[in-house]
């Protein structure tokens, strides 16, 4: 079984939908829960980053993170075609080694289409 | 801005090459990391690298060696390319284990190997 589990999609939405992007995890141990975006040919840059449990908004963009049932969400308000991208979650455990601390476990990513 | 680059966008090569990929980031960043992304696969650790001439394997290290000689610098090496070789390869880095671990990734080299 994965660490982390993230459906793939494909999602496709109306422009001005509200868009719920989910990971589910196994690990106890992650605090640092992460958003990547990754358009077409691109490599993936971080959308969002949340410390342990709670919410974090940023624009039209809202984290959330529920330890006690190692959810995660990311919530797009008022879509946009520009939205259109891969969506990785990913996270990692506090640190406890220097070389352990460093590295992300990836979900597999959901691909969401905004059409105009 | 961090940036980080590779050395090539698009790679071909024939089964039982050797094959470099390069990778450079200029922000003096500890931690180095190659992944692989594959459809249905996501993206997976072939190895990181947290200090110069460090490496430790990541999840799928078989088939692959990576070399640090510099801080900036990041080698993937496949040692004889193997058709299930073909991929996207992406190259990262981080500024050390404390804080948020956000990694930063370069473009990306797609590599097909016939």
């Amino acid at each position: 079984q994965k660490e982390v589990e993230q459906d793939p999609g494909p999602l496709s939405v109306p422009e001005g939908a509200i868009v719920s992007l989910n990971c589910t995890y196994s690990n106890s141990a992650f605090q640092y829960f992460m958003w990547y975006r990754q358009y077409s040919r691109k490599g993936p840059e971080l959308l969002m980053y949340t410390y342990s449990s709670g919410n974090k908004e940023d624009g039209r963009f809202t984290a959330q993170v529920d330890k006690s049932s190692k959810y995660i969400s990311l919530f797009i308000r008022d879509s946009q075609p520009s939205d259109s991208a891969t969506y990785l979650c990913a996270m990692s455990a506090r640190v406890y080694r220097e070389t352990s601390g460093s590295r992300l476990t990836f979900g597999e990513g959901t691909q969401l289409t905004v059409n105009p | 801005d961090v940036k980080v680059t590779q050395s090539s966008r698009y790679l071909v090569k024939r089964t039982g090459e050797k094959v470099f990929l390069e990778c450079v980031q200029d922000m003096d960043h500890e931690n180095m990391f190659w992944y692989r992304q594959d459809p249905g696969l996501g993206l997976r650790l072939i190895y990181f690298s947290y200090d110069v001439k460090m490496k430790e394997k990541g999840d799928i290290p078989e088939g692959y060696s990576v070399s640090r000689e510099k801080k900036e610098r990041f080698s993937l090496i496949l040692e004889s390319a193997s058709t299930n070789q073909t991929s996207m390869y992406l190259c990262a880095s981080s500024l050390n284990p404390h804080g948020n671990n956000e990694q930063f990734f370069g473009p990306g080299t797609r590599l097909t190997v016939l």
